[in-house]
């Protein structure tokens, strides 16, 4: 089945410090999302993208949609405590104006910030 | 709003029991899914419902029964559970089910962390 390779697995820095994570696919995909989760919550969705070469920020946060629509990265930068939790990349496969698009996750990526 | 709310945060049952989880969306969503997430795993699809019907059942168990009572509802019932059941259930909800544009950005609700005895 299709795959999401999302790197890295985990992060541990330096509060203020940049990160960078992303994921990759044999696959095309028409979205893609960001996600972060804390411990017993649900995802919280942080940035969609739709457009091949999209650059999207949100507040600290910069992702972008790859032009060959296989894959994504998220920036965070200057880094805070509350940063910390699981961000989970997810591309929508199905061919564009199809009925049907699931969601397919990344394993995540576990962010640790150390103030 | 883009809140999806989800009942109950918590719930223990044994394997004879019978229980039910609620979702809640006032967004206007036409698509609504259930995911299962077992611990530092990404979501498993389950179910999605499109326009109350359900359109995909990932091969689960009988034991676990989606219903759809409305646009706004999802409720997902639980019969003779087991305790590799035990996970995080995770309710979704977006625009449509439509590849492209707003159909995949799906939004999720807190979750209902079952345990099953």
């Amino acid at each position: 089945g299709q795959q999401l390779n999302q790197s890295p697995q985990s992060m541990f820095i330096q509060e203020g410090e940049d990160v960078s994570m992303n994921c990759t696919s044999s696959s095309i995909f028409n979205t893609w999302l960001w996600y972060k989760q804390d411990p017993g919550e649900g995802p919280v969705l942080l940035i969609a993208l739709y457009k091949a070469g999209e650059l999207t920020s949100n507040g600290r946060l910069t992702a972008q949609f790859g032009i060959t629509r296989k894959d994504s990265f998220l920036n965070i930068s200057a880094s805070i405590p509350s940063d910390v939790g699981i961000y989970f990349c997810a591309g929508q496969l199905g061919n564009y104006g199809g009925s049907q698009g699931n969601l397919i996750f990344g394993k995540g990526t576990k962010l640790s910030v150390k103030p | 709003d883009t809140e999806v709310t989800q009942t109950p945060k918590h719930l223990v049952m044994g394997m004879t029991n019978k229980k039910s989880l609620k979702c809640e969306q006032h967004m206007g969503h036409r698509a609504m899914y259930w995911y299962k997430q077992k611990a530092k795993k990404p979501p498993e699809l389950m179910f999605v419902y499109s326009y109350e019907k359900l359109s995909i059942n990932e091969s689960v168990p009988s034991r676990f029964s989606p219903e759809c009572p409305n646009s706004s509802l999802l409720n997902l019932h639980l019969h003779a559970l087991q305790p590799e059941d035990s996970a995080l259930y995770l309710c979704a909800s977006s625009r449509s089910t439509w590849v492209g544009g707003f159909g995949g950005k799906q939004f999720f609700g807190p979750g209902t962390r079952l345990t099953v005895l």
